[in-house]
């Protein structure tokens, strides 16, 4: 079966450090991705990892750990356009079809 | 620059209306995607294609076809609309071989159904 894990909810605040963290039980695995999807709009690609290991992207982060299942999106230097859920997905073995997380709404407040 | 493009961004219809929702991109993507999603929920794929003539349906249940006719053009329809249609629907595509990157995805439609 397919399973992605995401907290539902987070709150943090402007100029923080936020970590949201993703889980996965996937029957294949050919890369982890994060999206950033802003209310009412479409999702926009953020991140990718196929090995283990961090990925540094500016002020965002993601660190994939394979033997675990476990992924997770390093937010540095909030700020308020940050605001927005962020998804969780997975690529299945073929690279053909990707099985997205529940998604974590992230508010920063001032 | 190249681009996903739907349309259109918002409709409100009545109950028992076909419809059909535009998805066109410019990148010469051979996969294309559709997928639904309620407000604040997860994404659920509905249908996808590999190329032209190529149609599976997805992992939710939809009273929705597809059509792939064009390489660029993947329209989506509904013969005959009811309220629990009512949701986003996003369209997406991907390149073949492109392993480091993700969906592009377009702007959605907004489907309210009365």
């Amino acid at each position: 079966g397919q399973n992605i894990d995401q907290p539902t909810e987070m709150t943090a605040t402007e100029g923080a450090i936020v970590q949201i963290n993703c889980t996965y039980q996937t029957s294949g695995f050919n890369g982890l991705f994060w999206y950033q999807q802003h209310a009412g709009e479409a999702p926009t690609f953020l991140s990718y990892n196929v090995l283990d290991g961090l990925e540094e992207k500016g002020r965002f982060s993601s660190f994939l750990s394979r033997s675990k299942g476990y992924s997770y999106l390093l937010l540095k230097e909030l700020q308020m356009k940050d605001s927005a859920s962020y998804l969780c997905a997975v690529r299945d073995n073929y690279g053909q079809n990707f099985v997205f997380g529940p998604g974590t709404r992230l508010s920063v407040l001032p | 620059e190249a681009d996903i493009y739907q349309t259109p961004r918002y409709l409100v219809i009545g109950t028992g209306k076909k419809i059909t929702l535009e998805c066109s991109q410019t990148m010469g993507h051979d996969k294309m995607y559709w997928y639904q999603q309620d407000p604040g929920m997860e994404l659920h794929l509905i249908h996808y294609s590999y190329g032209v003539n190529s149609t599976e349906k997805g992992d939710l249940s939809s009273e929705s076809t597809v059509s792939r006719i064009r390489t660029e053009h993947f329209p989506l329809t509904l013969e005959s609309a009811r309220p629990s249609h009512t949701s986003q629907y996003l369209c997406a595509s991907s390149e073949t071989g492109g392993l480091n990157y993700g969906y592009t995805f377009g702007s959605g439609t907004r489907l309210t159904v009365v």
